[in-house]
């Protein structure tokens, strides 16, 4: 069964830093692309940042270009979302979610979802 | 490329044949696939590539369109659909739609 766990999250004063893991397990982690899509409260859904399964490449929404960083590691099959110099608008659940090959681009499998709050 | 979705709210009565229309800003080449999202959960994926059934996911949901235009069908409703739906393009960049809450009239 294939299963996402996000950690991490929490209350984060402006321009601080925190980082998400997800734990992945039930699949082949390394052959998967991976991304993060958040949800703000009450709001829709915007995808953040994908990662091909090597690692090789990376690719980000505008509004995190330079404070964001995704990165995983295939040995201990977890991923990760390093964010820096957060703002107000970060304030968002982050779903760690699967693309379901390698570079499908939608997301068949979602964690349960980490809140993050940026607020002084 | 920017999505709207309409209604933003439907309210139907079980058994009812329900369509939910997702129109994108440009063509949107069939790159499309629908979320379910129950509250306090994450989103489940229901539909992908406009007409294709996630496995697991009951047949009572369908998906059609092309172009700029794309439809969610549940062919009856039931109390367990109560939920917001999104749609999601993958053709140019990765946008998803406002969504539509679904209600029981």
């Amino acid at each position: 069964e294939v299963q996402l766990v996000e950690s991490g999250g929490g209350l984060v004063q402006p321009g601080r830093s925190l980082k998400l893991s997800c734990a992945a397990s039930g699949f082949t982690f390394s052959n998967y692309y991976m991304a993060w899509v958040r949800q703000a409260p009450t709001k829709g859904l915007e995808w953040v940042a994908s990662i091909t399964n090597s690692g090789g490449s990376t690719y980000y929404r505008d509004s995190v270009k330079g404070r964001f960083t995704i990165s995983r590691d295939n040995a201990k099959s977890t991923l990760y979302l390093q964010m820096d110099s957060l703002r107000s608008e970060d304030t968002a659940t982050y779903y760690c979610t699967r693309d379901p090959g390698a570079g499908y681009w939608y997301f068949d499998f979602w964690g349960p979802g980490t809140m993050v709050t940026v607020s002084s | 490329i920017q999505l709207t979705q309409s209604p933003s709210l439907l309210s139907a009565s079980v058994g009812d044949r329900v369509t939910l229309s997702c129109k994108g800003s440009q063509n949107i080449n069939n790159y499309l696939a629908w979320y379910q999202q129950k509250l306090g959960e994450a989103p489940k994926l229901l539909i992908y590539n406009t007409n294709s059934l996630q496995t697991g996911i009951p047949s009572r949901f369908s998906g059609s369109g092309s172009g700029t235009d794309y439809t969610l069908t549940i062919s009856s409703l039931q109390p367990e659909d109560v939920a917001t739906y999104f749609c999601y393009q993958y053709n140019n960049g990765l946008t998803f739609g406002s969504g539509t809450k679904l209600e029981i009239k």
